[in-house]
């Protein structure tokens, strides 16, 4: 069945700290890649999304993705992160015919000031 | 900026109960999810709507589920008898398209116990 894995369940870093959260996902069709970013007591927020063109994909509040066919992977990166960037991330995909999104775990990230 | 509401943010009830969540979506968007989470588990998809019909549903959504757009504003999820097991964050989105291209825009939850 397709999946969608998140490595990382807990990640703490410092501020300024730079910031890779993994995200692989099992299909070898056409796939479409979300994050969102929940902060505590929101919804869920997209950060970007990718399905074609430029595999490096820039999203909101100075985040970028990058989607490595070969691997499977949707990497989310910043270069440094903030205390306000303390949240759970979600990893999802879609694919070709059908609406729903497949999640990942989720990523707690912590940023200590 | 537009939101996806939800309604309770909280709901208890007893085994075998009926419940109706409510969600009403973004306004102009045309294309409606329910999504849940167990405790401890991934984000699960549960049903898609459009056009007053389901357009996709997982192993799920059984016969204990249905969804319904009532009015032009409010989208709703009912569990006819309610188990242990159902349990969950419940979550509504929304999004302006069909398709698997498109942007979801969630709401904030409908956290339910069953006791």
């Amino acid at each position: 069945a397709q999946s969608v894995s998140q490595h990382n369940h807990h990640v703490i870093l410092s501020e300024a700290a730079s910031l890779e959260l993994g995200c692989n996902y099992s299909y070898g069709g056409t796939v479409n890649l979300f994050w969102y970013v929940q902060y505590p007591g929101q919804h869920l927020q997209l950060l970007l999304k990718y399905f074609s063109g430029d595999p490096l994909v820039k999203g909101i509040k100075g985040f970028e993705a990058e989607f490595i066919k070969s691997k499977f992977s949707f990497n989310l990166r910043k270069p440094s992160v903030q205390w306000s960037d303390t949240a759970e991330y979600f990893c999802a995909a879609t694919l070709a015919g059908t609406y729903k999104y497949i999640f990942g775990t989720g990523t707690r990230l912590k940023v200590l000031a | 900026e537009p939101e996806v509401t939800q309604t309770p943010s909280h709901q208890v009830t007893q085994m075998g109960q009926e419940v109706i969540l409510r969600c009403v979506p973004i306004s102009n968007h045309l294309y409606f999810y329910w999504y849940r989470q167990i405790l401890g588990q991934k984000v699960e998809f549960l049903v898609s709507f459009y056009n007053n019909e389901i357009s996709e549903k997982s192993e799920i959504f059984d016969d204990q589920f249905s969804v319904e757009r009532p009015d032009g504003s409010n989208f709703t999820l009912k569990i006819r008898s309610t188990k242990l097991e159902d349990s969950a964050m419940y979550f509504c989105a929304s999004s302006d398209g069909g398709g698997p291209q498109e942007t979801q825009y969630f709401g904030p939850g409908t956290r339910l116990l069953v006791l």
